[in-house]
């Protein structure tokens, strides 16, 4: 079955680099997303990678995906205060479905 | 920018009472989409919508769930019968299709049940 683990917390200082990872299950994973929740706030689309790509960079944001491995990471450059949420990756496969990880949650120290 | 919109953003309740919750999907989306959150857990998928009829649901999505877009702007999740389990954030999410499924998200209805 579907399956999408996250680790729980980081903590970084701001300025530094934050690498967030995801391991995923469903090698025929067609899409894998992350998304960025902050308090009381819904799920933003933060960006997506197809399942044929390593790399995908888009501004601060770095999406690596390792599809030997099933491993998935968002780095974050020059991370700041306003970064710190709780992030999910997220995968879908044939279905119109998401199946999410459990969030890490990102502290950003000044 | 567009944005899916939610109502309310808390609904209080008693336990077995209906609750009606709404949402406005973007509008030239076609899919729409309910998925909830337990206070601690992950975000769990419940239904996906589709030419005005239900696509795919998951096992969470029992007798007890149904939807309805009863016009051409909303799209609406009812639970008949709440239960206490029933208790979470609920999000709407809505795409224009077409294979990649960017997701656009509500900031949800935090559902309390008493």
């Amino acid at each position: 079955g579907e399956d999408v683990e996250q680790s729980l917390f980081l903590s970084v200082r701001e300025g530094d680099s934050s690498v967030i990872n995801c391991t995923y299950t469903d090698s025929s994973s067609t899409y894998l997303y992350w998304y960025k929740q902050e308090p009381g706030a819904g799920l933003q689309l933060l960006t997506y990678i197809f399942s044929n790509m390593d790399m995908k960079q888009d501004q601060r944001l770095t999406v690596l995906l390792n599809k030997k491995d099933k491993h998935l990471s968002l780095r974050i450059a020059d991370t700041q205060t306003g970064d710190s949420a709780i992030y999910f990756c997220a995968e879908i496969t044939g279905r119109r479905a998401l199946t999410f990880g459990s969030g890490t949650r990102l502290q950003v120290q000044p | 920018e567009p944005e899916v919109t939610q109502t309310p953003s808390h609904q209080v309740t008693q336990m077995g009472q209906e609750v009606i919750l709404r949402c406005v999907p973007i509008s030239n989306h076609l899919y729409f989409y309910w998925y909830r959150q337990i206070l601690g857990q992950k975000v769990e998928f419940l239904v996906s919508f589709y030419n005005n009829e239900i696509s795919e649901k998951s096992e969470i999505f029992d007798d007890q769930f149904s939807v309805e877009r009863p016009d051409g702007s909303n799209f609406t999740l009812k639970i008949r019968s709440t239960k206490l389990e029933d208790s979470a954030m609920y999000f709407c999410a809505s795409s224009l299709g077409g294979g990649n499924e960017k997701l656009f998200f509500g900031s949800g209805t935090q559902l309390s049940v008493l």
